[in-house]
């Protein structure tokens, strides 16, 4: 079965900080691991994917995530937070069968401090 | 850039009544999903459909649930006799292929009164 952990359902940061998003992840095959983000009253936007090519992902608006095996771990970061960060930010695990049904964690909701 | 979208945005029911949600996929897209998120909670599946079946589903989905692609562009979530406990924001989505990125539309809040 798989799922994910998200550490944290919400976290501060100053606007130009470090931005760290925990998620772990459970899974009895090699997972594809995603990370969304949803703005207040919108759908959910793909940020990035891993899907067992290079363990370090690039996403959009200068996110990326380190596939990490041995810490079973798909942690997202961000150099400097910009006020446009501030959203609900979602880490999900792809079951890998035909239809790759996503399960998604709890989520972590974001606040920059300007 | 295409888009899922889905409509409405807000539909308030009275319990027990039957509810239709709708999507219209990304046009190219093979596989469509529905997810729900009760408010505070996590993002949970619902269905996949391809190829104009189930392709899998969630034990929430249970009898009073259904979807359906009656033409082309349309995959519609028939919600049979509305529950209180049905009161969520239901996501659909759609890939090109069953292991591509899924692309979501903005949701539709369901209100069960």
């Amino acid at each position: 079965a798989q799922s994910v952990t998200q550490l944290g359902s919400h976290v501060s940061v100053s606007e130009g900080a470090l931005v760290l998003l925990r998620c772990n992840y459970s899974s009895s095959v090699p997972p594809y691991l995603f990370w969304y983000v949803q703005y207040p009253n919108q759908g959910l936007q793909l940020l990035l994917k891993y899907t067992s090519a290079a363990t370090l992902v690039k996403g959009i608006n200068g996110f990326e995530a380190e596939f990490k095996k041995s810490e079973t771990s798909f942690h997202l970061t961000k150099p400097s937070a910009h006020m446009s960060d501030a959203a609900e930010y979602f880490c999900a695990v792809s079951d890998q069968t035909g239809a790759n049904n996503l399960f998604f964690g709890t989520g972590t909701r974001l606040t920059v401090i300007p | 850039e295409p888009e899922v979208t889905q409509t409405p945005s807000h539909q308030v029911t009275q319990m027990g009544q039957e509810v239709i949600l709708r999507c219209v996929p990304i046009s190219n897209h093979l596989y469509f999903y529905w997810y729900r998120q009760i408010l505070g909670q996590k993002v949970e599946f619902l269905v996949s459909f391809y190829n104009n079946e189930i392709s899998e589903k969630s034990e929430i989905f249970d009898d009073q649930f259904s979807v359906e692609r009656p033409d082309g562009s349309n995959f519609t979530l028939k919600i049979r006799s509305t529950k209180l406990e049905d009161s969520a924001m239901y996501f659909c989505a759609s890939s090109v292929a069953g292991r591509q990125p899924q692309h979501f539309g903005d949701g539709t809040r369901l209100s069960i009164l």
